[in-house]
């Protein structure tokens, strides 16, 4: 079955300092991987995905993602924090279920950012 | 502007009573979907349609129901609230077939609590 796996459900980080969220998926087939924020009382919102190509995805917000088959992996990262980042991240993979596909997500990391 | 309603932002129901959560897209989409949100769990499918008048059961759907008479609205129902259902609802839509190579669309998310 397919699942998503995000091992830190929290992380701090000082403001100004480079970011690391870890993403592990189990898929069998070449996965669509996406990653999503959710800022604090808000829907989600798409920061970048992959589908296939060039395996460092670029997103909005100087966001990017680096997909690995065989780590199995799609980690988020981002070189500089700036407070506005904190928020809750979630990775997430299409999988085929009943025949019909759907986003499987993880569980989610918290984002803390000190100033 | 892609746009994915949810009329009601919180609401507090009382156990037993019966509950309607509304969502509206304005995108055309064919797919939509209602998640679940609970901390440490991330989002969880309870139902989703891809067609007027269609439904499919997510991973929960025990205590929910959902109707899909026009394309542009999904509604989540609650026939007997408890307290379990307690919890944060997300709906989202796409275009096309399923999640595979389309973006998925949040609404801003609807604050249950069960009393």
């Amino acid at each position: 079955a397919q699942s998503v796996t995000q091992p830190d459900i929290h992380i701090t980080v000082s403001e100004g300092a480079s970011l690391e969220l870890r993403c592990n998926y189990s898929y069998g087939a070449t996965p669509y991987l996406f990653w999503y924020v959710q800022s604090p009382g808000q829907g989600l919102q798409l920061l970048l995905k992959y589908f296939s190509g060039d395996t460092l995805v670029q997103g909005i917000k100087g966001f990017e993602a680096e997909f690995k088959r065989s780590q199995s992996s799609f980690n988020l990262r981002k070189p500089s924090v700036h407070w506005s980042d904190a928020a809750e991240y979630f990775c997430a993979v299409c999988g085929l279920s009943g025949g019909y596909n759907k986003l499987i997500f993880g569980a989610g990391t918290r984002l803390a950012v000190h100033p | 502007d892609v746009k994915v309603t949810q009329s009601s932002r919180y609401l507090v129901k009382r156990t037993g009573e019966k509950v309607f959560l509304e969502c509206v897209q304005d995108m055309d989409h064919e797919n939509m979907f209602w998640y679940r949100q609970d901390p440490g769990l991330g989002l969880r499918l309870i139902y989703f349609s891809y067609d007027v008048k269609m439904k499919e059961k997510g991973d929960i759907p025990e205590g929910y129901s959902v109707s899909r008479e026009k394309k542009e609205r999904f509604s989540l129902i609650l026939e007997s609230a408890s307290t379990n259902q307690t919890s944060m609802y997300l709906c989202a839509s796409t275009q096309g077939s399923g999640a595979a190579g389309n973006t998925i669309y949040f609404g801003e998310g609807s604050w249950l609590t069960v009393v």
